[in-house]
């Protein structure tokens, strides 16, 4: 199956510093990239779609300018975690599917982030 | 609005036993329905879906899943379980967008030796 590549897997950063997670579809494009938040022992919570080219849709009650979302190119997408603080420590994932595709969904394998 | 519901928090099975992990939904028009797993500290992998067809449907690692239009379930099953199968299983189902996927709280799977 198709192969997304997600970066760093694991990264520690002091409060008030802002982050970079990167998503990238190895062997595919990806029109459409999600960016998900997951906390201990619960489900993915959808934070964002990211479109290629265009803004990204953002959830309710997520903050656009705390995550910004960067979708640049078919084969990357990129989340900085600006101005980070402790509550903002979980577990993102992001997911792409192909450009026509059933809407199956290929997974990045996370990114734990924790804020001192 | 379409909606996953996953019943179970946990299941336990022994080594061995047949395992089923249930999913029901509610969807406008015809559902495309996934499973997906994901082990500790790990993104989630593909098992299986049912888009259309027969209503059994055969994924990964030997698992299989149910699809059953009167019930609205769609329930994983696997025949024999091994303690590697332990995870935490997610059912979907495709939301408004083509690719959006509608998620269940998920299922954490024990496989006891």
């Amino acid at each position: 199956g198709a192969v997304v590549s997600q970066h760093p897997s694991w990264v520690i950063c002091k409060s008030g510093t802002s982050v970079k997670i990167e998503c990238r579809s190895l062997d595919f494009q990806a029109t459409t990239m999600f960016w998900y938040r997951q906390f201990p022992k619960q489900s993915l919570m959808l934070m964002a779609t990211s479109n290629e080219g265009s803004k990204a849709t953002y959830e309710q009650g997520v903050e656009k300018d705390k995550f910004l979302i960067n979708h640049a190119s078919l084969t990357l997408s990129t989340l900085t975690v600006t101005s980070a603080h402790p509550e903002d420590s979980s577990f993102y994932i992001c997911s792409a599917s192909v450009l026509a595709g059933t809407g199956e969904l290929f997974f990045g394998e996370g990114s734990r982030l924790t804020v001192l | 609005a379409q909606s996953v519901a996953q019943p179970e928090d946990q299941v336990n099975v022994a080594e061995g036993n047949p395992l089923t992990v249930k999913c029901t939904y509610s969807v406008s028009g015809n559902p495309y329905l996934f499973w997906y797993v994901q082990y500790p500290n790990r993104g989630l992998q593909f098992l299986l879906k049912y888009i259309t067809g027969d209503n059994l449907v055969k994924g990964s690692y030997g698992f299989e899943a149910e699809f059953n239009k009167s019930q609205t379930s769609f329930h994983l099953k696997k025949p024999s379980a091994l303690v590697s199968d332990s995870a935490l299983y997610f059912c979907a189902v495709r939301g408004d967008s083509n690719y959006q996927l509608i998620w269940g709280a998920g299922t954490k799977l024990i496989i006891k030796p």
